[in-house]
């Protein structure tokens, strides 16, 4: 069974706090997404990663950076927390390049900004 | 632009059947998943089409008709646990993921 597991389901923060979420997959997946989710859209590619080191923007990424130093691992970071960064933030790994091949999710961090 | 609707909430009865639509506009095609997602939980994988036709999987079906930029999925024997959203996402020509904003389902007695 993939097991992609996230830092935190609840975490409340203050407007410019630096805010760290981290996701942990054990699947030895080559790649990694960033997603938030919230009411009435569609989920928002914020940051993905192909490989250790490697990072690509998403639709949304302003306002966020990534870290991928060890392959199961993916950090997204908020530098200055905002109330508009107010969200359900989740964490996605997929095995190889394949069309077919399928995300599979974290439980989420709903992050609330203050 | 890149556009996928799908309704953004459905009621039916346990026991029967619903079809959840979903109609895309994307640069390019290169399928199309469907997920379930239960309130406060992750997405979960359900289903993958990209050729045109039906997918069946147990009470569960999905459609897809490329030339029409439509897909729909089919849940038959509707059971209270059914009740969550489903989202519909398509893969464009770069091989990323666009979502929809999801349908929620609503299962009553």
């Amino acid at each position: 069974d993939v097991k992609v597991t996230q830092s935190s389901r609840y975490l409340v923060k203050r407007t410019g706090e630096k805010v760290f979420l981290e996701c942990v997959q054990d699947m030895d997946h080559e790649n990694m997404f960033w997603y938030r989710q919230d009411p009435g859209l569609g989920l928002r590619l914020i940051y993905f990663s192909y490989d250790v080191k490697m990072k690509e923007k998403g639709d949304i990424p302003e306002g966020y950076s990534v870290s991928r130093e060890k392959k199961e691992r993916f950090s997204l970071i908020l530098e200055s927390a905002s109330t508009n960064q107010t969200s359900m933030y989740l964490c996605a790994s997929k095995g190889g390049s394949g069309m077919t091949d399928t995300q599979y999710f974290g439980p989420g961090t709903r992050l609330t900004v203050l | 632009g890149q556009n996928i609707d799908q309704p953004t909430e459905m009621t039916a009865t346990e026991g029967a059947i619903v079809q959840i639509n979903c109609t895309y506009q994307t640069s390019g095609f290169n399928g199309l998943f469907w997920y379930q997602q239960h309130a406060g939980e992750a997405p979960t994988f359900l289903s993958y089409n990209v050729l045109d036709g039906l997918e069946e999987k147990g009470r569960f079906s999905s459609f897809l008709s490329r030339s029409k930029g439509y897909s729909y999925l089919l849940l038959k024997e509707l059971q209270m646990k059914d009740s969550a959203s489903y989202l519909c996402a398509v893969t464009d020509s770069n091989y990323q993921l666009i979502w929809g904003a999801g349908t929620k389902l609503i299962i009553k007695p």
